[in-house]
């Protein structure tokens, strides 16, 4: 079945930890893209790509790095976290069709990141 | 730049009732706008998806409608039920750029 995955759903470490949210897509869609959302909060858009080998930053500045090195795969690093970085993460991803006028983006369920 | 507003951020409305959601965007350059919801603690789900040459989709107990040139759109839904409590979100995409999300309106549906 065509998706898109997030791991962990949910992670508690602590302060200076390096750490990987990974995100995965079976869905062959060219874009995917990295939000951050607080509880309550509007979302903001921290990393985009639009293929293999693109990345490009979101309009909300992030101490967070992304990589695209398989069309499927979109994995967010902290090198080290902080209290601040405590938020949930949201991954998506979107298709282009129709000559680029069709657009659908999908989201997966999220990663809940509690820095102490 | 493309700014989306939704209103009213809040509604609470007692079970079985019809109501209509807002959302209103500044540049009406758009390929097709999208309503998403979301409940608590959880990622987004689409909901419909309308492009600019069309003016409503239809989902079930959902209707979104679309005009725009005055740069609108709504999300009507039908015989509200407790489990329609959620967020919804409304986006639209104007191309090569990432969507551009409201901040969304909280519905309850009261029992």
């Amino acid at each position: 079945e065509a998706d898109i995955y997030q791991t962990p759903r949910y992670l508690v470490i602590g302060t200076g930890k390096k750490i990987t949210l990974e995100c995965s897509q079976t869905m062959g869609h060219d874009k995917m893209y990295w939000y951050q959302q607080d509880p309550g909060m509007e979302l903001h858009l921290i990393h985009y790509s639009y293929g293999v080998n693109s990345t490009e930053k979101g309009d909300l500045s992030s101490e967070s790095t992304v990589s695209r090195i398989r069309t499927e795969h979109f994995p967010l690093t902290l090198e080290s976290a902080r209290p601040s970085h405590t938020s949930q993460y949201l991954c998506a991803s979107s298709e282009l069709r129709s000559g680029g006028s069709f657009n659908e983006q999908f989201f997966g369920p999220g990663t809940r990141l509690t820095v102490l | 730049k493309q700014e989306v507003t939704q209103i009213p951020a809040a509604l609470s409305v007692p079970e079985g009732e019809n109501l209509v959601l807002n959302c209103s965007f500044t540049d009406s350059a758009i390929y097709n706008l999208q309503w998403f919801r979301q409940d608590p603690g959880k990622g987004l789900t689409s909901l419909l998806l309308i492009q600019s040459s069309q003016r409503e989709q239809t989902s079930g107990r959902l209707n979104a409608s679309l005009d725009k040139s005055s740069g609108r759109s709504t999300l009507y839904i039908a015989a509200s039920q407790p489990g329609d409590s959620a967020t919804y979100l409304c986006a639209v995409y104007s191309g090569n750029t990432p969507l551009v999300f409201g901040k969304g309106t909280r519905l309850s549906v009261i029992a």
